[in-house]
């Protein structure tokens, strides 16, 4: 059964903090690994990795894969307020009926 | 576009009751994936769909049915809700097979009491 794994699952920090969160994964016939935002409403993508080594980043957030150790880290730098949210962990898989696994997700809260 | 939307955003229903919550999108996605989500539990997989005409089980499908009769709608049917099925319901599409981002709908908040 495939399996996603994120922690902390939750995490208080002051505005401008730095913050690592953790998504560990196994599943077979791995194709990408995907972060998502949510904020009280829908989750909206943030980045998708496919290739060990090469990090993704947007502005403040940057996130990289290591397929090897089948882990990836979403960094968020110089948090703010606006950055409280659960971010959601997720894994796809190749095939024809290809779906996504999510993690439990990881409360982040930024107190100003 | 208005992308991917659902309908009604609330609802409480009574131990029994039956009802169908409304997804369509109008991106012309190939795949639509129904999940649910309970507080600190990510997201769970309901039914998907790869097509018109075509259903498969996720994770969680009891107490549940879709159907995919146009690439644009798929609805999700509760036969007889039970206070186990109060959740969050979010709806989602992909574009096809080569594609990995799945845009979500808004969500609808289900009590079943």
């Amino acid at each position: 059964e495939d399996k996603v794994v994120q922690s902390p699952l939750s995490l208080v920090v002051h505005e401008g903090d730095t913050v690592t969160l953790n998504c560990s994964y196994e599943v077979t016939n791995f194709r990408s690994l995907l972060w998502y935002k949510q904020e009280k409403k829908a989750p909206t993508f943030l980045f998708m990795l496919t290739s060990s080594g090469i990090e993704k980043k947007s502005g403040r957030l940057s996130s990289i894969l290591d397929k090897k150790e089948l882990f990836s880290i979403l960094n968020i730098t110089a948090t703010q307020t606006g950055d409280s949210a659960i971010y959601l962990c997720a894994v796809s898989t190749t095939g024809a009926n290809s779906k996504l696994t999510f993690g439990k997700g990881i409360t982040l809260s930024v107190r100003p | 576009n208005a992308g991917v939307t659902q309908t009604p955003k609330f609802r409480i229903l009574k131990i029994g009751q039956s009802m169908t919550l409304q997804c369509t999108q109008d991106m012309n996605h190939n795949y639509m994936y129904w999940y649910r989500q309970d507080p600190g539990m990510g997201l769970k997989l309901i039914y998907y769909s790869v097509g018109a005409g075509i259903t498969d089980k996720g994770e969680v499908p009891n107490g549940y049915n879709v159907s995919r009769s146009t690439t644009e709608d798929f609805p999700l049917r509760l036969e007889l809700a039970a206070p186990s099925q109060t959740s969050v319901y979010f709806c989602a599409s992909r574009r096809d097979r080569a594609s990995n981002e799945q845009f979500f709908g808004p969500g609808t908040r289900l009590t079943v009491l």
